[in-house]
């Protein structure tokens, strides 16, 4: 079956550090990778995506690359800010007919101290 | 942004009394589906639906159900609240083609006491 691991939590870091939150995943087929963020106390917003070998997804700064030889799928921030304090999710799609649901990361969480 | 809304945001209620979380989306999916947050963070998949009148177990067993008799509209409920319960409900769609992201509600807080 499906299965994504993450890097377990909790990270910390000081504003404008480099982050990265590691991401590996098991599937069949060609799936869709995603970075999903969720601020407290609210539901996940996607962060990134990318939904083919070598794709490159980035959003606010955050950037991960689909790396199919590896199964990787991890997220960098080159300066991280207290505002990226938060739970991040791994997740993918799989690819096919009759593809239904998600399959995610257990998360990791990230603070940022000024 | 994403147009799928729950309601209520927080809700405290004792034990033995039936709840309904509400879930809709004005984006035309087919697909909805029901997780369950613990405080540990981990997402557990409770119910989804591929359309009307159809609705599946997920892979954690629960003890709410569900419904969608309409396509914008996927109910939860619990017949009967107990602390056990106590979790963050979050409800998504996906659209009906191709292999793109899931849009999720801001979640709903259930506390049983």
């Amino acid at each position: 079956g499906n299965s994504v691991t993450q890097m377990e939590g909790p990270v910390t870091l000081s504003e404008e550090a480099f982050l990265t939150i590691n991401c590996t995943y098991t599937a069949t087929g060609y799936p869709s990778l995603f970075w999903y963020v969720q601020y407290p106390g609210e539901g996940l917003q996607l962060l990134l995506k990318a939904t083919k070998a070598d794709d490159k997804g980035s959003n606010k700064g955050f950037e991960a690359t689909y790396r199919k030889e590896t199964t990787s799928f991890h997220l960098e921030k080159g300066s991280v800010q207290v505002s990226d304090s938060a739970v991040y999710f791994c997740a993918l799609r799989r690819s096919g007919a009759g593809s239904y649901q998600l399959t995610f990361g257990k998360g990791t969480k990230l603070s940022v101290i000024p | 942004e994403a147009d799928i809304y729950q309601t209520p945001r927080y809700l405290v209620i004792g034990t033995g009394k039936k709840i309904t979380l509400e879930c809709s989306q004005t984006m035309g999916h087919d697909k909805m589906y029901w997780y369950q947050q613990d405080p540990g963070m981990e997402l557990h998949l409770i119910h989804y639906s591929y359309g009307v009148n159809s609705t599946e177990k997920g892979d954690l067993s629960s003890e709410s159900t569900v419904s969608r008799i309409r396509t914008e509209h996927f109910p939860l409920t619990l017949e009967s609240a107990r602390p056990s319960h106590t979790s963050q409900y979050l409800c998504a769609s996906t659209p009906n083609e191709g292999n793109t992201e899931a849009f999720f509600g801001q979640g709903t807080r259930l506390t049983v006491v």
